[in-house]
């Protein structure tokens, strides 16, 4: 089946600095999303995208959905505090269901 | 917030028993999701529904059997329970399919079987 690789597995930042991350896949995809959990809480959506080169934004987050539609990658600009929890990629091709990464735990050091 | 409720949050069990949890919606979105969530395993589809009495397999799909007698309920059974099977499950719904449709999760429940 199709399979998503999602790195790095974890990172440990300082306040204030830039995050990024990534997920790649086997097939070409038609959607990515990213999503956020925190602790005891279920995944929560943060960015759609539908169209290879797409980029978008929300807040201090960006996504780009990859040109070769095997890719995507999230952005976070000047990380606080309230970031730290696990971001999930998650893609699709066709009509199958989502297929999630293994996530990024992300922590952050004040 | 997507209006998604999953009962129980927390249960202990043991090996053989059986357990079904349930997920409830206040959306009326047509498609419905269970995943289970492992430590180095990420989010795994267990089943789906994508209407009344219409269900289907995920990735791992053994071991649990799912149930949609209403738009708004969708049951995942365990009907033995095994130590495998302990992990965090969380339910999901979709207004617009699977090809298009971004997906809204619950908060989760906790599944211990000893």
């Amino acid at each position: 089946g199709q399979q998503l690789n999602q790195s790095p597995q974890s990172m440990f930042i300082q306040e204030g600095e830039d995050v990024s991350m990534n997920c790649t896949s086997s097939s070409i995809f038609n959607t990515w999303l990213w999503y956020k959990q925190e602790p005891g809480e279920g995944p929560v959506l943060l960015i759609a995208l539908y169209k290879a080169g797409e980029l978008t934004s929300n807040g201090r987050l960006t996504a780009q959905f990859g040109i070769t539609r095997k890719d995507s990658f999230l952005n976070i600009s000047a990380s606080i505090p309230s970031d730290v929890g696990i971001y999930f990629c998650a893609g699709r091709s066709g009509n199958t269901p989502l297929v999630f990464g293994k996530g990024t735990r992300l922590s952050v050091i004040a | 917030d997507a209006g998604i409720t999953q009962s129980p949050r927390h249960k202990v069990t043991e090996t053989g028993t059986p357990v079904t949890l349930r997920c409830h919606q206040t959306e009326n979105h047509r498609y419905m999701y269970w995943y289970r969530q492992d430590p180095g395993h990420g989010l795994r589809l267990i089943h789906y529904s994508y209407g009344v009495k219409d269900t289907d397999k995920g990735e791992v799909s053994d071991g649990y059997s799912v149930s949609r007698s209403k738009t708004e309920d969708f049951l995942l059974t365990l009907e033995s329970a095994t130590s495998s099977q302990t992990s965090v499950y969380f339910c999901a719904i979709s207004d617009r399919g699977q090809g298009t449709g971004e997906l809204f999760f619950g908060e989760g429940s906790r599944l211990t079987v000893l």
